[in-house]
């Protein structure tokens, strides 16, 4: 089983509708969780960070953490094309000098149709 | 502020041959991490170092990989001798001190073809 699974997609959804991307992780005690969006041909950039269960919101993206089931979900609402990337869920590493490392999932493509 | 700086952005070579990948971290940055990214198996974590000093090399696949931090603003990434399966694109990336919770800010990548 792999420390970090997703979808790899394509995931097709229609301008403005809402995106759902979900991530599974297998360490059942690690804490903190971030979404990164990479571009085609471009490095990863952070868009989202949740520790607690529940959700998160920042504008059009909303993270969801559920620890006991270890899923993460990330859930852009109002899609727009400019939204259509890769999207990694990434895990940090949870004790020790693990803690400064992430493990990232294989990434969802997300393809948002004008 | 200048970002996460690497070199070459694209690097062709062949086989046996040997690579060496460049970067500069931000500045005032004391962590720094080497990634390899293929479709396959995503993104990868090689190795990182903490104020110039390796802390994990776990990632890095065989003894062909080789990494190095002089100074708290170079950072090389060495394979010798090289094999078609080393490619892919190799990001670097640094996070600053404190919580590591703080993002990581990764340069442009270097595209790697091993012919």
């Amino acid at each position: 089983q792999k420390e970090v699974e997703q979808n790899s997609g394509p995931l097709s959804v229609p301008e403005g509708a809402i995106a759902s991307l979900n991530c599974t992780y297998s360490d059942r005690v690690s804490q903190s969780f971030f979404w990164y969006r990479q571009y085609s041909g471009k490095s990863p950039e952070l868009i989202m960070s949740i520790y607690s269960n529940g959700d998160k919101e920042d504008g059009r993206f909303t993270a969801q953490l559920n620890k006991a089931s270890q899923y993460v979900s990330l859930l852009i609402r109002d899609s727009q094309p400019s939204d259509s990337a890769t999207y990694l869920c990434a895990v940090k590493g949870r004790k020790g000098g693990a803690t400064n490392k992430l493990i990232f999932g294989t990434g969802t493509l997300l393809a948002v149709q004008p | 502020d200048a970002g996460v700086i690497q070199s070459p952005r694209h690097e062709v070579t062949e086989m046996g041959q040997e690579v060496t990948l460049r970067c500069k971290p931000i500045s005032g940055h004391d962590y720094l991490f080497w990634y390899r990214q293929t479709m396959m198996r995503g993104l990868e974590l090689l190795i990182y170092f903490n104020n110039n000093v390796p802390i994990d090399d776990s990632g890095m696949p065989e003894d062909r990989f080789s990494a190095k931090m002089p100074n708290a603003s170079f950072s090389t990434l060495k394979i010798q001798p090289s094999e078609p399966r080393d490619s892919a694109v190799y990001f670097c990336a640094s996070r600053s001190t404190g919580s590591s919770n703080q993002p990581q800010h990764f340069g442009d990548g270097t595209r790697l073809s091993i012919l």
